[in-house]
């Protein structure tokens, strides 16, 4: 167990919708990473917030947004969603800012978009 | 930007022989160069990890070496046992890039470790 929490663990909904998942880093934890992992194109970073701001981001659409709380837990909003989103999405967290530091991936939440 | 070759991606090792997986990456400023391990149904777990001041690190079967003139960096996994079984991960960053919070990975290499 690394400590880092998400839910939910699964999701199925339609295209067009929205959802929202959620990730608690581990505790003492202020960095907090999105990962997309699908069977094309593997696992791929999205975005990184560090203490509530946005500090890094990749290969993110429009259509994705995150944030990071006061309380550092975070949240990652898929809208619009496609067949093609359908993927594994994890959390990771580490202690400080750089990409050097430890992260550890939490459980993932499974999106399957019919 | 950077991008992080692995190769095999499948390995089939009898139970006590060894493993060796392989990486080449394209940017020479990538500094910091972790494994993880992925179980089935689970979310990837870091083994162990070599940053480009240091050319070798072992922590007990496992072991990873890194060339930075050649850019490759290899995960060597000794006396291996069925719970070894799993899909590994390199990967590899440049802390002062662009990118920053940024880890590329390679695609993966399924460990079969048969008993």
């Amino acid at each position: 167990d690394s400590g880092v929490t998400q839910t939910p663990k699964h999701l199925i909904t339609a295209t067009g919708q929205r959802v929202t998942l959620r990730c608690s880093p581990r505790s003492g934890d202020l960095s907090v990473y999105w990962y997309q992992q699908s069977l094309d194109q593997g696992l791929q970073f999205l975005i990184q917030y560090y203490n509530g701001e946005e500090r890094a981001k990749g290969n993110i659409l429009e259509r994705f947004s995150a944030q990071q709380f006061p309380d550092l837990h975070s949240e990652l909003n898929l809208s619009s969603l496609e067949l093609g989103d359908s993927a594994l999405y994890f959390c990771a967290s580490s202690v400080g800012r750089e990409s050097s530091y430890e992260q550890y991936f939490g459980p993932g939440t499974r999106l399957t978009v019919t | 930007g950077e991008n992080v070759e692995q190769h095999p991606s499948t390995l089939s090792v009898q139970e006590g022989d060894s493993a060796v997986i392989k990486c080449t990456y394209s940017d020479s400023a990538s500094n910091y160069f972790p494994w993880y391990k992925q179980e089935l149904g689970k979310g990837p777990q870091l083994i162990i990890d070599i940053r480009s001041n240091v050319g070798e690190k072992k922590d007990q079967r496992i072991a990873v070496t890194l060339n930075k003139t050649a850019k490759h960096f290899s995960l060597h996994i000794t006396e291996t046992q069925p719970e070894d079984s799993a899909v590994y991960f390199c990967a590899a960053s440049n802390e002062y890039g662009g990118s920053q919070g940024n880890l590329i990975f390679g695609k993966g290499t399924k460990l079969s470790v048969k008993p």
